[in-house]
């Protein structure tokens, strides 16, 4: 079972930031967060990840509480092509499966 | 995006039949996984590998078998398609171990099995 548990959907006008929580409140001291994103009838992306540190790439920022058992994806400036399902994923089993769960709907609208 | 592709992206068959879903990335990544998605199941990991000619099963491996023979390639057949493995099949690489939560995932081919 997943680790995670996210929102079932979220709504976000186009050019205003998305903000995606994810508790995790059973995740261990060595587990990284990750976030994947799957655009509808596509392949699941990568987004970003982290430990415990704020992380900031290209595509969008990670923000880890201090206890780390929550945290949030944002999405600074979200446009049309943000719709997706976005996964926030900690810890795989012992087949290097990434514990997916149900994710969050994310729509942006215009 | 990294250099994955699928083939074929689409494909219809019978009941019976054999077929084999080919993954390729030019990334040279080590690590290479085979998932099935389907309605409420999310995705679930069928077979990866770890190496050429290194393989392992994963959550839902039956019915299924999976062959590396070059870094760049690694392929999904089914011996004899049924039904219940209609369904749409992502490949995904990682680099390395220390990495393998880092997964790029390709576009995905749809199978349909009648």
């Amino acid at each position: 079972d997943a680790k995670t548990t996210q929102p079932t959907s979220m709504d976000c006008a186009e050019g205003r930031a998305a903000n995606l929580p994810c508790n995790h409140s059973t995740i261990s001291g060595n587990e990284y967060v990750y976030w994947y994103r799957q655009i509808h009838s596509q392949g699941p992306q990568y987004i970003i990840h982290g430990l415990k540190n704020n992380e900031t790439n290209e595509m969008a920022s990670l923000i880890i509480t201090e206890d780390r058992k929550s945290s949030t994806l944002i999405l600074p400036h979200a446009t049309l092509r943000d719709t997706a399902v976005y996964y926030c994923i900690v810890g795989m089993d012992s087949n290097y499966q990434l514990i997916w769960g149900a994710g969050t709907k994310l729509i942006i609208k215009p | 995006d990294a250099g994955i592709t699928q083939s074929p992206r689409h494909k219809v068959t019978e009941t019976g039949t054999p077929v084999t879903l080919r993954c390729h990335q030019t990334e040279n990544h080590r690590y290479m996984y085979w998932y099935r998605q389907d309605p409420g199941h999310g995705l679930r990991l069928i077979h990866y590998s770890y190496g050429v000619k290194d393989t392992d099963k994963g959550e839902v491996s039956d019915g299924y078998s999976v062959s590396r023979s070059k870094t760049e390639d690694f392929l999904l057949t089914l011996e004899s398609a049924t039904s219940s493995q209609t369904s749409v099949y992502f490949c995904a690489i990682s680099e390395s171990l220390a990495s393998k939560e880092t997964q790029y995932f390709g576009p995905g081919t749809r199978l349909l099995v009648l």
